[in-house]
């Protein structure tokens, strides 16, 4: 089992790029989210989906998109990357929607520069 | 508004030292609250939720609604414990706070 990947690992983009973060569980979860991760901030939620076709905005959905053609994975993309775009990308899955009873396993990280 | 405030972004102790890591919260509801730990270069883990009332690697957390407060303790620390600290609360998403760094220096 390898939970929750994340491909690529780091990335270096300049302004004005686009890419697309690859989140992979093998959990069979229904749920799955994408973070960013900032210094002082905290963890904030981009999107998120609860099910395979579904997405949601979250906390900070601004200059992302997302798509979940598969149970399995989730993408993020950045259209026209932007220097406030620069984080630290975690994604995340759960069985359930969250609950006391229910817990998000998280990926290692995607460490994205925006020049 | 749903809040989570972790007052202190760097906790420094000396091995052995008590331990307290202090998060507040501000929710309407019912509050789910967890602890989660993210050591260096490792990913975000769930280290303990409110239900459970558990100790996880010698920490405990208590939740009080009075305080609106779920504080993360333990009374020896341990260098191992360095890492960076979460509190969330779950408001069907979860909501985290800002992070809390702990220094175990030996």
């Amino acid at each position: 089992n390898a939970g929750v990947t994340q491909t690529p690992k780091f990335r270096v983009l300049k302004t004005g790029q686009s890419m697309t973060l690859l989140c992979a569980q093998d959990m069979n979860h229904e749920y799955m989210y994408w973070y960013r991760q900032d210094p002082g901030m905290g963890l904030r939620l981009i999107h998120y989906s609860v099910g395979e076709g579904t997405t949601a905005k979250g906390e900070v959905p601004d200059g992302y998109n997302v798509s979940r053609l598969k149970k399995q994975n989730f993408l993020l993309g950045l259209e026209s990357a932007a220097p406030s775009q620069t984080s630290v990308y975690f994604c995340a899955s759960s069985y359930e929607e969250i609950s006391s009873y229910n817990e998000q396993f998280f990926g290692p990280g995607t460490r994205l520069t925006v020049l | 508004a749903q809040r989570v405030t972790q007052p202190e972004k760097l906790l420094s102790v000396f091995k052995g030292a008590p331990v307290e890591l202090k998060c507040n919260y501000s929710y309407s509801g019912s509050p789910e609250l967890f602890w989660y730990v993210q050591y260096s270069r490792q990913r975000l883990q769930l280290l303990l939720r409110h239900i459970s009332r558990e100790s996880i690697k010698g920490f405990t957390a208590d939740l009080n609604k009075g305080e609106t407060s779920f504080h993360l303790k333990k009374p020896f620390a341990q260098e191992e414990d360095s890492a960076m600290y979460y509190c969330a609360l779950n408001t069907d998403k979860l909501i985290f706070g800002t992070g809390t760094r702990l220094q175990v220096f030996p």
